[in-house]
């Protein structure tokens, strides 16, 4: 069955640390989005990619990087974590479609914490 | 830019009744929305997507609807289930969430 996964579920890191979360789909999806998700705050898109090679800004971009260099990995760099993007993010894909945006599947999230 | 707003934190019913959630959005009419439930400690997971251009959807015990009049669009679930105890996030097209609404069945 097609999936989407992300890893580490949980995460423990210093301000300052670089940090990767990483997400992979086997839905051969072309759309893939980051969220954070903060009490009061809902989700939140970070960045989003409609394909290899393609990456865009999302609401709360900064301190946040992604790169797509295959359909299945969108990985997601906090370059300098700081204590503010303690959250539980959450990877999404979708398939394109010309009618807009179609359901998104989502991962199970990971829990970063950074002290 | 447009914001979705999910004005009830929590929403308590019995079992058996239908619930309702709103979702209202600013500014302009959003080309569609997305519902979507989410249990605690997962990721959401997709109910129903309704365009402007239609009034009403329906999935089983689920329904919504969409005003453009309002701004709104309305979430319910009939003959309600303590398993359909949730949080339930409205979206736009734009991919903004409101902030959800946690729905608590009781027996």
């Amino acid at each position: 069955d097609a999936e989407i996964t992300q890893s580490p579920r949980h995460k423990i890191t210093e301000t300052g640390r670089q940090v990767t979360l990483a997400c992979h789909q086997t839905w051969n999806h072309n759309n893939m989005f980051w969220y954070r998700q903060d009490l009061g705050h809902g989700l939140r898109l970070i960045h989003y990619s409609y394909g290899v090679q393609d990456t865009n800004k999302g609401e709360v971009s900064d301190g946040y990087s992604v790169s797509r260099s295959n359909t299945e990995d969108l990985p997601l760099t906090l370059e300098s974590a700081a204590s503010s993007q303690t959250s539980v993010y959450f990877c999404a894909s979708s398939e394109s479609s010309d009618r807009g945006h179609n359901e998104q599947f989502f991962g199970p999230g990971t829990r970063l914490t950074v002290l | 830019s447009q914001k979705i707003e999910q004005n009830s934190e929590a929403l308590n019913i019995q079992e058996g009744k239908t619930a309702t959630l709103t979702c209202n959005y600013t500014n302009y009419s959003p080309a569609y929305l997305q519902w979507y439930r989410q249990d605690p400690g997962r990721g959401p997971v997709f109910l129903l997507l309704i365009r402007e251009n239609e009034k009403e959807k329906r999935k089983e015990r689920l329904k919504v609807t969409f005003d453009t009049t309002l701004k709104q669009s309305l979430f319910h679930i009939t003959a309600s289930q303590p398993a359909d105890s949730a949080t339930y996030l409205c979206v736009n097209n734009d991919m903004r969430f409101g902030a959800g609404t946690r729905l608590t069945v009781k027996p």
